[in-house]
């Protein structure tokens, strides 16, 4: 069964200051990997996702991550954080095979943002 | 907006009661999913449907969980004689398509409270 590490409970940054959140997943075939945002009352929005091609990936409100298959890696980064950017962020990995669908999530990361 | 929609947001029960939580999702998604999420964790799958059909069930659902999609359309997720470990947050999402991974669209989720 495939499963999310994310290492990191809790993070906390000034403003202006880049950012890395750490995302490991095992699974034995190619994984479908996506980032999720979650903000307090809120769904979850997705910030990015990585099928296959590129391994460096963007995605919405300046977020991008990396796929390192020989790590078993996906690392959301920003450049620049903004006090907007304090959420819940979930790393998550699609199975596919036998109609199945589902995502497995980390347990996340919340990111707190100093202003 | 058009987005994934839950009804109610909040829904505090005691224990031993049934309760059922609705989800519209997004117009003419294909895929609808049902999510759990506890205090400190990522959500967790719950079942999936194709249209009508529910093509997966996680072994998190138990006998007392019950979902449906009558018609491919609006979804029903009951819990009955609800226990206090049954409070959660409830998500649910949709995607569109028939073949392949595509985005699931999270709904803001109903928070249960069993006391």
């Amino acid at each position: 069964a495939q499963s999310v590490t994310q290492p990191d409970i809790h993070i906390t940054v000034s403003e202006g200051a880049s950012l890395e959140l750490r995302c490991n997943y095992s699974y034995g075939a190619t994984p479908y990997l996506f980032w999720y945002v979650q903000s307090p009352g809120q769904g979850l929005q997705l910030l990015l996702k990585y099928f296959s091609g590129d391994t460096l990936v963007q995605g919405i409100k300046g977020f991008e991550a990396e796929f390192k298959r020989s790590q078993s890696s996906f690392n959301l980064r920003k450049p620049s954080v903004h006090w907007s950017d304090a959420a819940e962020y979930f790393c998550a990995v699609g199975r596919l095979g036998a109609g199945s669908y589902q995502l497995t999530f980390g347990k996340g990361t919340k990111l707190s943002v100093i202003p | 907006d058009t987005g994934v929609s839950q009804d109610p947001r909040h829904k505090i029960t005691k224990r031993g009661q049934n309760v059922t939580f609705r989800c519209d999702p997004i117009s003419e998604h294909n895929r609808l999913y049902w999510y759990r999420q506890t205090l400190g964790q990522g959500p967790e799958f719950l079942t999936y449907f194709q249209n009508e059909a529910q093509l997966e069930k996680s072994r998190l659902l138990s006998d007392r969980f019950s979902a449906e999609r009558p018609k491919g359309s609006f979804s029903t997720l009951e819990i009955q004689r609800t226990e206090q470990g049954d409070s959660a947050m409830y998500l649910c999402a949709s995607s569109p398509g028939v073949a392949g991974y595509n985005e699931q669209f999270f709904g803001p989720g109903t928070r249960l409270t069993v006391l």
